[in-house]
């Protein structure tokens, strides 16, 4: 059972679209959540890293927030372009160092 | 160029059959670690290590050894692998543990 939970687990979104897609974890432990993006047949290659409560990151036309309270994130991609299909996964680490992934959620950008 | 280095990147072998699958990263990271891919479940944790001569399970560490006798290598070890086993694993490393992983190529093995 994976106690981190990304949502949902696909979506298909027309190019120029945007979106955004659910990362849940438990609070409690918490100390930092990863986003990684995953392409078919590469390995994942990390997005963002954040910690603290309210935090916000960007990178080109993808952003992600962070609410350590409730335990969520989301990920928002804006005007998404067919090279933003992708696995996109998140990860939790608690005060012990232990990462957690979530399943994914797969994006899939139609031209 | 900084990366981690797996390899094989595919094995194919028999039940019972040791192997050793190696992990080598060029960043001096502290962390690394070792995940198994399997489909609807996410990457799980077998083992990391925090250090030379520092390892710890992660959630599913049966069936499975690691060393840590240098800071680069992390070699994982499936002393008799069995079909369950069959699976995508991947090396991966970072330098303090919370900042963002460096992951390998990946090493897809089938056990027959």
């Amino acid at each position: 059972i994976l106690n981190v939970e990304q949502s949902p687990q696909s979506l298909h979104v027309q190019e120029g679209d945007s979106t955004n897609f659910t990362c849940s974890f438990p609070s409690s432990n918490f100390y930092a959540l990863h986003w990684y993006r995953w392409e078919t047949a590469k390995s994942p290659e990390a997005l963002f890293v954040m910690t603290l409560n309210g935090d916000e990151k960007k990178k080109g036309q993808i952003s992600a927030t962070l609410n350590t309270k409730e335990g969520y994130s989301y990920l928002y991609i804006k005007g998404s372009q067919p090279e933003d299909s992708a696995t996109y996964l998140c990860a939790s680490i608690s005060n012990d160092y232990k990462l957690s992934f979530g399943a994914g959620t797969t994006v899939t950008v139609r031209a | 160029e900084a990366q981690v280095t797996q390899n094989p990147r595919y094995l194919i072998t028999v039940t019972g059959k040791k192997l050793t699958v190696t992990c080598s990263q060029n960043m001096n990271h502290e962390y690394m670690s070792w995940y198994r891919q399997d489909p609807g479940l996410g990457l799980r944790q077998i083992y990391y290590s925090m250090n030379v001569e520092v390892t710890d399970k992660g959630d599913v560490p049966e069936g499975y050894k690691v060393s840590r006798k240098e800071k680069r290598n992390f070699p994982l070890i499936l002393e008799s692998p069995s079909p369950n086993q069959t699976s995508l694993y991947f090396c991966a490393s970072s330098l303090q543990g919370i900042d963002g992983y460096t992951f390998g190529s990946g090493t897809r093995l089938t056990v027959v």
